[in-house]
């Protein structure tokens, strides 16, 4: 079976500091890789979405960038983190979209606090 | 873990009565909606899902209704059991592509 690991499950950094955020897949080839952040109270935004090793796509001018270095990795980064990259970061997979109408699958999150 | 929902609509129900969640999608051209379940600090977990071309599909306790004519989505769960206290998601997803668009949420409580 498919599985979704996001590592880690909660951090801190000061303002200016960099980020790298790990999401891995098991149990499937070729997925569809998202990033999503969700504020207190809210839905979920989209991010990045990737297709493929190394296509990227961002959804929002941010300060965030997005890689997908291996078929079943994504990585989340930023340079210098802001006050408002604060949030839950949510990591999520679906089949390819060739597989007509497939849910996507989430991980468990990192909550992200910049003091 | 993380508070979500802290701003959002709550549904309270009663342990063994039937919930109604409902939802209004943004986009006529969207041909499949999946129901969410999320609990806090965790990330959402799949419940149930239904393409345009139904307007009902049952699972294990849960019901979707697609209406298509006003953009309503709604998710039934019978004989709510305090274990189904999360905040529920609707999320719709455009023709032809790989996204999804989710709603804001609602909160559903169950007291004893």
């Amino acid at each position: 079976s498919q599985t979704i690991h996001q590592w880690p499950a909660t951090l801190v950094q000061p303002v200016g500091s960099p980020l790298s955020l790990e999401c891995t897949v098991e149990g499937t080839s070729n997925p569809n890789l998202y990033w999503y952040r969700q504020a207190a109270g809210r839905g979920l935004q989209l991010l990045f979405y990737s297709v493929g090793i190394g296509q990227i796509s961002s959804e929002v001018p941010q300060n965030l960038s997005a890689s997908r270095p291996q078929d079943r990795q994504f990585i989340l980064s930023s340079k210098k983190l802001l006050l408002s990259d604060s949030g839950f970061y949510l990591c999520a997979w679906s089949n390819p979209f060739r597989d007509k109408d497939q849910p996507q699958h989430f991980g468990d999150g990192t909550r992200l606090s910049i003091l | 873990g993380e508070s979500v929902g802290l701003h959002l609509p709550t549904l309270s129900v009663q342990e063994g009565d039937n919930s109604i969640i409902n939802c209004a999608y943004s986009n006529s051209a969207s041909d499949y909606f999946i129901w969410y379940k999320q609990e806090s600090g965790k990330g959402p977990q799949f419940i149930i899902d239904i393409r345009s071309n139904m307007d009902k599909r049952q699972g294990q306790r849960v019901t979707v209704l697609l209406n298509k004519t006003v953009k309503h989505l709604s998710l039934q769960i019978a004989a709510t059991q305090p274990g189904d206290s999360a905040v529920y998601f609707c999320a719709e997803n455009i023709l032809n592509t790989d996204k999804l668009i989710f709603g804001t949420g609602t909160r559903l409580q169950v007291f004893p």
